[in-house]
């Protein structure tokens, strides 16, 4: 196992255009994150996922975001309506139970 | 949320001890972690110590977690040239798992 994956790893679109982001976590790891990060900060919590079930959402996520995790292996993250606020690197992550480890990340850039 | 503060440079020399300092407001945390950013990389797990301990040794690595006074530490003994990046310390929520983080200290190796 490679690690956590992330596609693609950079993403340009225009304001307004709908964008996805696939995450392959660890196999086997039940829980998967989603986490935000602009410039000059720290990861923000987005969302995350035991299993199928999405447990907790932000308030960040506002209801142009929506994720999922069919049958609890991968997961998407989508987009609706793209702003600029939108720009920034959006990372996953995976545990099992104690370690979460991170994917390389989609760096959103809206233009 | 819990809020997580730390210094936000670090300059070192290299051969050096670096300490990064990290404060944190949950005390019902029961994993506290550090995390490494290399440049437009994602987050690479370092090491994390369980609430119940106050020191963890890993190699080069050492926390250290005063729980009374919600402070945790990461000396990173003999720092080198790769070790120049931006450093996270990241509690762990007791019931959600879900991680929050600062702003990250960036440590820069001289030489």
């Amino acid at each position: 196992d490679t690690g956590v994956s992330q596609n693609p790893r950079h993403k340009i679109t225009k304001r307004g255009q709908n964008v996805t982001f696939r995450c392959d976590p660890i196999s086997e790891h039940n829980r998967l994150y989603w986490y935000r990060q602009t410039l000059g900060q720290g990861p923000e919590f987005l969302t995350y996922f035991q299993n199928e079930a999405q447990l907790e959402k932000s308030r960040l996520l506002s209801d142009r975001f929506s994720a999922e995790r069919p049958k609890g292996s991968f997961s998407t993250l989508e987009i609706q309506r793209t702003e600029q606020g939108d720009s920034a690197m959006y990372l996953c992550a995976s545990t099992l139970g104690t370690e979460a480890f991170f994917g390389q990340g989609t760096r959103l850039t809206v233009v | 949320g819990e809020d997580v503060e730390q210094s936000l440079f670090l300059s070192v020399r290299e051969g050096d001890s670096s300490v990064i300092n990290c404060t944190y407001t949950d005390s019902s945390s029961t994993y506290l972690y550090w995390y490494k950013q290399e440049p437009g990389a994602g987050l690479q797990l370092l090491t994390y110590i369980f609430s119940n301990m106050d020191m963890k040794q890993d190699q080069r690595l050492t926390v250290l977690l005063n729980k009374k006074d919600k402070h945790l530490s990461l000396r990173i003994a003999d720092t080198q040239t790769g070790d120049s990046a931006i450093y996270f310390c990241a509690p762990e929520g007791p019931n959600d798992y879900k991680l929050s983080f600062g702003a990250g200290t960036t440590v820069t190796v001289r030489a």
